[in-house]
């Protein structure tokens, strides 16, 4: 148990609609970060957070959005679904952002879209 | 470019053989590096991290790792392995300049009894 929390494990959906997946990071982990696991692309970063500002973006779809609340909490917001979104999306938390600092990840959020 | 191989997508063994998968990277400085470990239906594990300094990288489970800049490869040792060790292992580099982890595509271990 790595002390990262998501919920919910798995949801299922249909294509044009929009869901929140939330993530808790370890106690004392300021910084947030959003994966992608597909079978085409495989593990992907999507976006960062450190202390409730974005702090880096990566091959993150303009439907998708993300934010980190005062309590540390974070959620990644999937909007105008399609097939293709269909993945496994990780969070994981670290406490800092500085250059080598170990990232921890959660058990993951399974999405289907059909 | 910064960029993780792990040129084997597969590779089986035989419960209590020796093991190595390989990983190489390409980054223009000093690289961070780790391996995670994902079961069937679970998130990922860190094995272990590479920093600086010694270059043998003990982690857990058993397993340890090499770095070794002039093949700029970082691959991941266990002497014996258990049935228990099949999941999928995947070697990663951290891209200080963009604040994220870049992933090999993963190798995935099969243990034979």
């Amino acid at each position: 148990d790595s002390g990262v929390t998501q919920t919910p494990k798995h949801l299922i959906t249909a294509t044009g609609q929009r869901v929140t997946l939330r993530c808790s990071p370890r106690s004392g982990d300021l910084s947030v970060y959003w994966y992608q696991q597909s079978l085409d692309q495989g593990l992907q970063f999507l976006i960062q957070y450190y202390n409730g500002e974005e702090r880096a973006k990566g091959n993150i779809l303009e439907r998708f959005s993300a934010q980190q609340f005062p309590d540390l909490h974070s959620e990644l917001n999937l909007s105008s679904l399609e097939l293709g979104d269909s993945a496994l999306y990780f969070c994981a938390s670290s406490v800092q952002d500085r250059v080598g600092n170990t990232q921890y990840f959660g058990p993951g959020t399974r999405l289907t879209v059909l | 470019a910064q960029s993780v191989t792990q040129p084997d997508i597969h590779i089986t063994v035989s419960e209590g053989a020796s093991l190595e998968l390989r990983c190489n990277y390409s980054y223009g400085a000093t690289p961070y590096l780790f391996w995670y470990v994902q079961s069937p239906g679970q998130g990922l594990q860190l094995l272990l991290k590479y920093f600086s300094g010694d270059t043998l990288v003990q982690g857990i489970k058993g397993f340890e790792a090499e770095f070794k800049r002039s093949q700029s490869s970082f691959n991941l040792r266990k002497p014996s392995v258990h049935w228990s060790d099949a999941a999928e292992y995947f070697c990663a580099l951290f891209s200080g300049g963009y604040n994220k982890l870049i992933f090999g595509a993963g190798t995935r271990l099969a243990v034979h009894p």
